[in-house]
């Protein structure tokens, strides 16, 4: 079973900016959720995808947006990037199921901005 | 809206001693409640969860939890520390996304746990 990969695993960016983050899901997730995690703090929700259609959005701007695939894998864009936007982004993947999904953490991408 | 509070930032043990990590939530049904570890420089690994049913919920590495409605808690524990335990852990609840259906998680700002020789 694969787990969820992203990439790159680190990235350097100037105020400005745009950048683009992907992830892969596990073998057999059809949602993925993204998160972002800045320095000293717990993971905060951005949106999640399922059906390649955005499902849900936490406290961030419309500058954050996302796609997803038909094989389900997904992309973090994040245009005129700020400061504040250096962070560490999770992705997480689940099946849609009844009740609650559990969701699986990738590895991260580690965004510095200057 | 959900929250998780996560009293203690640091905490440090001694390597065979037990621990405890404490998290209190903010929900107003019965929540889905999970722990996740996260080393440095790595995403998050989920211990255990809880969705329903017997209040001592079993994880990997040796880890349990105790889901405790009246006090609102949901604290990890472990009987005998190892050093490969150091790294941050993060309590989570989880909520339904009402425009989509989909489930969202809330984390605690998490508590380093910190493991002497």
């Amino acid at each position: 079973e694969t787990g969820v990969t992203q990439s790159p695993t680190h990235l350097i960016k100037t105020r400005g900016q745009q950048v683009t983050l992907r992830c892969s899901s596990q073998s057999g997730h059809n949602t993925v959720s993204w998160y972002q995690q800045a320095l000293g703090q717990g993971p905060q929700f951005i949106f999640q995808y399922y059906r390649e259609e955005e499902n849900g959005r936490g406290n961030f701007p419309p500058r954050f947006s996302g796609l997803q695939f038909p094989n389900y894998s997904s992309e973090l864009n994040v245009n005129a990037l700020e400061l504040d936007d250096s962070a560490l982004y999770l992705c997480a993947s689940s099946l849609r199921a009844p009740g609650f999904e559990t969701q699986y953490f990738g590895p991260g991408t580690r965004l510095l901005v200057l | 809206a959900q929250s998780v509070t996560q009293p203690d930032i640091h905490i440090t043990v001694s390597e065979g001693a037990s621990l405890e990590l404490r998290c209190n939530y903010s929900y107003g049904a019965t929540p889905y409640l999970f722990w996740y570890v996260q080393s440095p420089g790595q995403g998050l690994q989920l211990l255990l969860k809880y969705f329903s049913g017997d209040t001592l919920v079993q994880g990997i590495k040796g880890f349990e939890a105790e889901f405790k409605r009246s006090q609102s808690s949901f604290n990890l524990r472990k009987p005998s520390v190892h050093w490969s335990d150091a790294a941050e852990y993060f309590c989570a609840v989880g909520e339904t996304i009402l425009t989509g259906g989909g489930n969202k998680l809330t984390f605690g700002t998490g508590t380093q746990l910190k493991v002497e020789l």
